[in-house]
């Protein structure tokens, strides 16, 4: 079974702060993304990642970078927290090719105060 | 851009009932993929079904099936035989032919479907 695996459930930060969400697959998949989940806006996405370096914006970058050192990690920072950034942030992966399903983490809740 | 909608923020089906989610999308693209995903509270998403475009063969997994109308741009999942289990956030995806890019899903607003006795 494919697992995607994020490094907190829930996460509580204060405004300014830099915050870093992790995940992490164990199917050697190629494609990684982030999705923010809010109520009534459905899952959106931050950005995603083809390869090991390789990125690229998704539908609402701003305020967010990422990192993908490692093919099994890819990493989203918030450089400096802001109470509008309070939402569920979704991980998920995908094999390449022929690949049709993206496999989801279990999600981290942030709240920014 | 491709646009998906769920017009539906809440629907209630009795157990052992059938109810049918709507969805409805928007592509200039001939080819592509349709997904339904289910969010149980406090659970990972999982993928329900998928259909193909170029299939005109409507996709169904057990209980689940879908109405595929490619020129109406319409995708509506069924749930046959509702249980309690199947009581969740229900979302409708969109994703392009291809790799890269084209991996990226775009999702519909969600359907939350409470199952009641």
């Amino acid at each position: 079974d494919v697992k995607v695996t994020q490094s907190s459930r829930y996460l509580v930060k204060r405004t300014g702060e830099k915050v870093f969400l992790e995940c992490v697959q164990d199917m050697d998949h190629e494609n990684m993304f982030w999705y923010r989940q809010d109520p009534g806006l459905g899952l959106r996405l931050i950005y995603f990642s083809y390869d090991v370096k390789m990125k690229e914006k998704g539908d609402i970058p701003e305020g967010y970078s990422v990192s993908r050192e490692k093919k099994e990690r890819f990493s989203l920072i918030l450089e400096s927290a802001s109470t509008n950034q309070t939402s569920m942030y979704l991980c998920a992966s995908k094999g390449d090719m022929i690949s049709y399903e993206q496999y989801f983490g279990p999600g981290t809740r942030l709240t920014v105060t | 851009a491709q646009t998906v909608t769920q017009s539906q923020p809440e629907m209630s089906v009795q157990e052992a009932e059938t109810v049918t989610l709507s969805c409805t999308y928007d592509t200039s693209e001939s080819d592509y993929y349709l997904f339904w995903y289910k969010q149980p509270p406090s659970r990972q998403m999982i993928l329900v079904i998928r259909q193909e475009a170029y299939k005109q063969q409507n996709a169904t997994e057990n209980r689940f099936s879908v109405n595929f109308q490619k020129a109406a741009k319409s995708f509506s999942l069924k749930i046959s035989d509702s249980q309690l289990g199947d009581a969740a956030m229900y979302f409708c995806a969109y994703r392009r032919i291809g790799t890269g890019t084209a991996s990226k899903l775009t999702f519909g607003t969600g359907t939350r479907l409470q199952v009641t006795l």
